[in-house]
């Protein structure tokens, strides 16, 4: 299946810190999610990203949509404990029927208080 | 409802057992996919509906993994004769259309198979 590489795998780093992390693509995506993922839950949506070049920001968070369409990127500023947790990245086809969300391999993340 | 739910969260299941795995989407969502996520991995793509037609299943591993969604609104993976590869967490999400949009995860059950 298709491969969606994230970096890094995990990220320890202190309170109030930013983060960046990246995903990144051997095919085209038209369309990027970024979720983030609790123990024993499913995904959340935190970001959507329609369009190559765009750059979107939810609160603390940035991601943007790499104009190859083959990557995209996810900020956070100013972490805090409860960022804590796995990102996982996610890419869209948008073609006929084939709307399913090939992700990425994930990162975790550690906020040191 | 508020987001979408599934039951159970927690299964535990002999081998060669069938179960049934529930998914309640977004009340007026159209498409509902399925996803399997293995230990330390991200989801992976099983099955696709949009309202009660199966428009994509190339994502099932084998012939014992059946979907469906008779109404176009809840939805059931049945897997028979469990095996212990089947093991994983097994995520239902919806989307409001047809066509590509934000995809809404429900929690997710446990397939624990001994």
């Amino acid at each position: 299946g298709q491969q969606l590489n994230q970096s890094p795998q995990s990220m320890f780093i202190q309170e109030g810190e930013d983060v960046s992390m990246n995903c990144t693509s051997s095919s085209i995506f038209n369309t990027w999610l970024w979720y983030k993922q609790d123990p024993g839950e499913g995904p959340v949506l935190l970001i959507a990203l329609y369009k190559a070049g765009e750059l979107t920001s939810n609160g603390r968070l940035t991601a943007q949509f790499g104009i190859t369409r083959k990557d995209s990127f996810l900020n956070i500023s100013a972490s805090i404990p409860s960022d804590v947790g796995i990102y996982f990245c996610a890419g869209q086809k948008d073609q006929t029927g084939a709307n399913n969300l090939f992700f990425g391999t994930g990162t975790r993340l550690t906020v040191i208080p | 409802g508020a987001g979408v739910s599934q039951s159970p969260r927690y299964k535990v299941a002999k081998r060669g057992q069938d179960v049934a795995l529930r998914c309640d989407p977004i009340s007026g969502h159209v498409s509902l996919f399925w996803y399997q996520q293995a230990l330390g991995q991200g989801p992976e793509f099983l099955t696709y509906f949009q309202n009660e037609a199966q428009l994509d299943k190339s994502g099932l591993p084998s012939d014992r993994f059946f979907a469906e969604r008779p109404e176009g609104s809840v939805s059931t993976l049945k897997i028979q004769r469990t095996q212990q590869e089947d093991s994983a967490v097994y995520l239902c999400a919806s989307s409001l259309t047809a066509g590509p949009y934000e995809q809404y995860f429900g929690p997710g059950t446990r397939l624990t198979v001994t």
